[in-house]
């Protein structure tokens, strides 16, 4: 079983859906959990970060639920431009992080 | 803030030659450095955390003799992919961290094709 799994997708939505992702991570003991988005042939960039009081930064919402190992990603009000993988992170401890395979999303006008 | 570099950002090479992939940290100092791998499609595998002035911590798998890194200075650290062969070709990331908070920051990738 992988560390942080992930729905590989693809999730096609249209324009102004709301579209919501999964990951499920197996080490309890993971510290902190990330959102990155990745674009095609480039490198990863922080989205944000997750809580388990939930946080919320414009449209997008994530959560954690550490009791059932699991974070989630909500986009609101989808644009063509969010189309991107969305790759789950988890810091294990001292910055040894795992990703996830990427959930890709495409959002058509 | 807290940008990180990496040159070349893509290279061809021939099969049994080295390969020297360079990542900076422009912006601050990078206690830690993180060497990832990434084949078309797949996710992000790490290779290696090097720390400043010690030896690189491989992952299982992952062979030391033939993915030479040094970690000389808080800026600066290189990923030497020796005798490569078209098995290598690659998307090469690494990210850095300046160990104050848990996250890293990211070069742009470079691109390795050994033909």
């Amino acid at each position: 079983r992988k560390e942080v799994e992930q729905d590989p997708g693809p999730f096609n939505v249209p324009e102004g859906a709301t579209v919501a992702f999964n990951c499920t991570y197996s080490n309890s003991a993971s510290q902190s959990f990330f959102w990155y988005r990745q674009d095609c042939r480039k490198e990863p960039k922080l989205l944000m970060s997750v809580y388990s009081s939930g946080n919320e930064d414009g449209r997008f919402t994530a959560q954690l639920n550490r009791a059932s190992q699991y974070i989630s990603l909500l986009i609101r009000d989808s644009k063509l431009s969010d189309s991107a993988t969305y790759l789950c992170v988890v810091n294990r401890n001292n910055n040894d992080m795992r990703f996830g395979a990427g959930t890709r999303l495409t959002v058509k006008p | 803030g807290a940008v990180v570099s990496q040159h070349p950002s893509r290279v061809i090479c021939k099969s049994g030659t080295s390969v020297k992939i360079e990542c900076r940290s422009l912006d601050f100092q990078a206690t830690t450095m993180f060497w990832y791998r990434q084949f078309p499609k797949q996710s992000l595998m790490l290779m290696a955390t090097s720390n400043e002035g010690s030896k690189a911590t491989y992952e299982q798998g992952v062979e030391k003799d033939k993915f030479l890194i040094n970690h000389a200075s808080l800026t600066l650290s290189t990923l030497t992919v020796t005798s490569a062969h078209p098995e290598d070709s690659s998307f090469y990331i690494c990210s850095a961290s300046s160990g104050q908070i848990y996250e890293q920051y990211f070069g742009p990738g470079t691109r390795l094709t050994v033909t």
